[in-house]
Order: C-alpha cells, then structure tokens, then sequence
C-alpha cells in the first residue's frame, strides 16, 4: 500500500527565511503527488500538484516541489517566509487508478516568527 | 455553490446518539470523498463515492459509520451511537471525475464532538 512520510511535525522559520518542508512517499510506480495547506477552522486548498510532466512543479503563493524519483521525495520549498504562511501543510500521492482517493502524510505545522 | 458546502459546521451531541453530516460538493463534480481528521491520526480517507455508487468503503471504521449520496449531488454520512473516539472534523471532497491526477476540493468540515 502507498504511504506518505512528512518528516517533522512542526518546523518554525523567521520571516523572510527558507521554507523547506520533507515529504516521501513509498511506491513502486511514481504516482500523482500534492501538498495541500489547512489554516484554522478551514479545509484543504491545493497548494500544487505533480502529474509526471514536470519535476519542478510551481503552486500558488510562491511555493513550489521538487519530485526526485530516485530520492521517492517531493519537498516543499518556498524562498522566503511571510507571516501568513503560518498554517498546517500536507503532503498526500494518489495512486494511479480511476479514483483519486489520496492518502495523506501527517501534516506538518509552520510557524513563522518575526 | 461555489465551493464544497458540509452542514451543520459544528456538532456536539451525547454518547450513544445518532448524528448526520451533510456534504454539497461543487456543482458537476462525480466524485465525492469522505474524510476523518482526527489528533494523532492526521486525515484518514473514509469513503468514496462515483455518482451514487460507493466503490470504496474501506475506510469506514465499523459498522456505526454508513453514508450515502443521492442524485449524484448530496452526500450523508450517518454515526450511530456515536462514541467519543468518534470526535474529530469530518471533511468532505469532491472532484470533477475522481481519477489520479485530479486534485480535490474540500468542504471546511464538521466539527463533532462526543460529550
């Protein structure tokens, strides 16, 4: 079955810094990736997603992953924090069938200090 | 609407009493998802839905938990005898056709709480 590891249940960063957060996933054929972000009392928007056609897949609000097939990664990163950024973050893989049902990591919460 | 609609927003009933949770997803999407987000257990996939059919249960934790979805629109997800451990967000999602590389939209979810 596939699975989804995010290293680090919570990262902090000052604004301004790197954001850089971990998720790996454990599949025998790549599958579809995303990250999604929660603020609170909100449900799931979709930050960016990977479907095959490119490794460095950008999103919304600056963010962006990188999908290293021989690492089975898919980081998220963003170049500099801003304040609200502050939010849960979650990595989920999609198998490649007719049912989108996703499997989701943990989840890892930002904190950005200022 | 606009986007994926689940009522009431938040629930608080007593051990031992039924509760239905109500999910509209984006108008045209066929695919309909049912998710427990819980502390400790992050989001777990309940049940999905193509159309009325449910071809995947597998995720419904015991036989207290059903849901259905009629004309291919609302969906309903029932807890009989509801117990504590059943407290959690209840989050609902919908897609245009529920394939791989097609992200879902979520509700803002259903607060249950078991007193």
């Amino acid at each position: 079955a596939q699975s989804v590891t995010q290293l680090g249940s919570h990262v902090s960063v000052s604004e301004g810094a790197l954001v850089l957060l971990r998720c790996n996933y454990s599949s025998s054929v790549p599958p579809y990736l995303f990250w999604y972000v929660q603020y609170p009392n909100q449900g799931l928007q979709l930050l960016l997603k990977y479907t095959s056609a490119a490794t460095l897949v950008k999103g919304i609000n600056g963010f962006e992953a990188e999908f290293k097939k021989s690492e089975t990664s898919f980081h998220l990163t963003k170049p500099s924090a801003h304040m609200s950024d502050a939010a849960e973050y979650f990595c989920a893989v999609s198998e490649r069938s007719n049912t989108g049902k996703l499997i989701f990591g943990q989840g890892t919460t930002l904190q950005v200090k200022p | 609407g606009a986007g994926v609609s689940q009522s009431p927003s938040n629930k608080v009933t007593e051990k031992g009493k039924d509760v239905e949770l109500r999910c509209d997803p984006i108008s045209g999407h066929t695919a309909l998802y049912w998710y427990r987000q819980s502390l400790g257990q992050g989001l777990e996939f309940l049940i999905y839905f193509q159309g009325n059919s449910a071809p995947d249960k597998s995720g419904l934790p015991s036989d207290r938990f059903s849901a259905e979805r009629t004309g291919g629109s609302v969906s309903t997800l029932t807890i009989q005898r509801t117990q504590q451990e059943d407290s959690a967000v209840y989050l609902c999602a919908s897609s245009f056709q529920g394939q791989g590389a097609t992200p879902l939209h979520f509700g803002n979810g259903t607060r249950l709480t078991v007193t």
